[in-house]
């Protein structure tokens, strides 16, 4: 039980779909952030959430879409990606912005 | 050159120490972290150091931390194939951490 569950922890699109990760923690942590994880890149933080707010964007293109409706889910919308998205997606969470984070399992994207 | 930077492998004998070691760039880090990743799974918070130690022992954990040098090293004790997995060194930068891109630690028998 890592406390950051993420679904689906697989998911195959093509590049006209729209599809949105999901990701729930029951931590009571008030953080929570998205992560792109590629063979041989290091880890690439996408956006941070701080108390439902998002605090950073780092510039990640605009297909990608974070919502955060509450302190507990974070989603991740998905609309025309490209060939090159194809990657692991990680949630994690953290009790406030900058402590040590907890991380779900990821969700494996492929792009056709 | 990368903010964290990490050695790409390390093998190591069953029952061997592992010494896994990390440079970063900035000196304003106020925490440093090793994560582990197993095939399929997240990353997983092993232990951490504020910048202000030197060193922290955890059971088989040791991490040295140099700050003149920005260098921090991580040393399993008595490494088990059940250590064989994906080590990553981050540091803490104004409320943002960033990954170094792992160091893959291999135990044969």
């Amino acid at each position: 039980e890592t406390g950051v569950t993420q679904t689906p922890r697989h998911l195959v699109m093509g590049m006209t779909n729209k599809k949105s990760l999901k990701c729930e923690q029951h931590l009571g942590h008030n953080a929570m952030y998205w992560y792109k994880q590629s063979a041989k890149k290091p880890l690439e933080l996408m956006f941070v959430y701080s108390l439902e707010e998002r605090v950073e964007n780092n510039s990640v293109p605009s297909r990608f879409s974070p919502e955060c409706p509450n302190s507990s889910h974070l989603f991740l919308h998905l609309h025309t990606l490209q060939p090159e998205d194809s990657a692991l997606y990680l949630c994690a969470s953290s009790r406030t912005q900058g402590q040590p984070q907890h991380f779900g399992d990821g969700t494996r994207l492929s792009i056709l | 050159g990368e903010d964290v930077e990490q050695s790409l492998f390390l093998s190591v004998r069953e029952g061997d120490s592992s010494v896994i070691n990390c440079t970063y760039t900035d000196s304003s880090s106020t925490y440093l972290y090793w994560y582990k990743q197993e095939p399929g799974a997240g990353l997983q918070l092993l232990t951490y150091i504020f910048s202000n130690m030197d060193m922290k022992q955890d059971q088989r954990l040791t991490v040295l931390l140099n700050k003149k040098d920005k260098h921090l090293s991580l040393r399993i004790a008595d490494t088990q194939t059940g250590d064989s997995a994906i080590y990553f060194c981050a540091e803490k930068v104004r409320e943002i951490p960033t990954f170094g891109r792992g160091t893959s630690l291999i135990v044969h028998p």
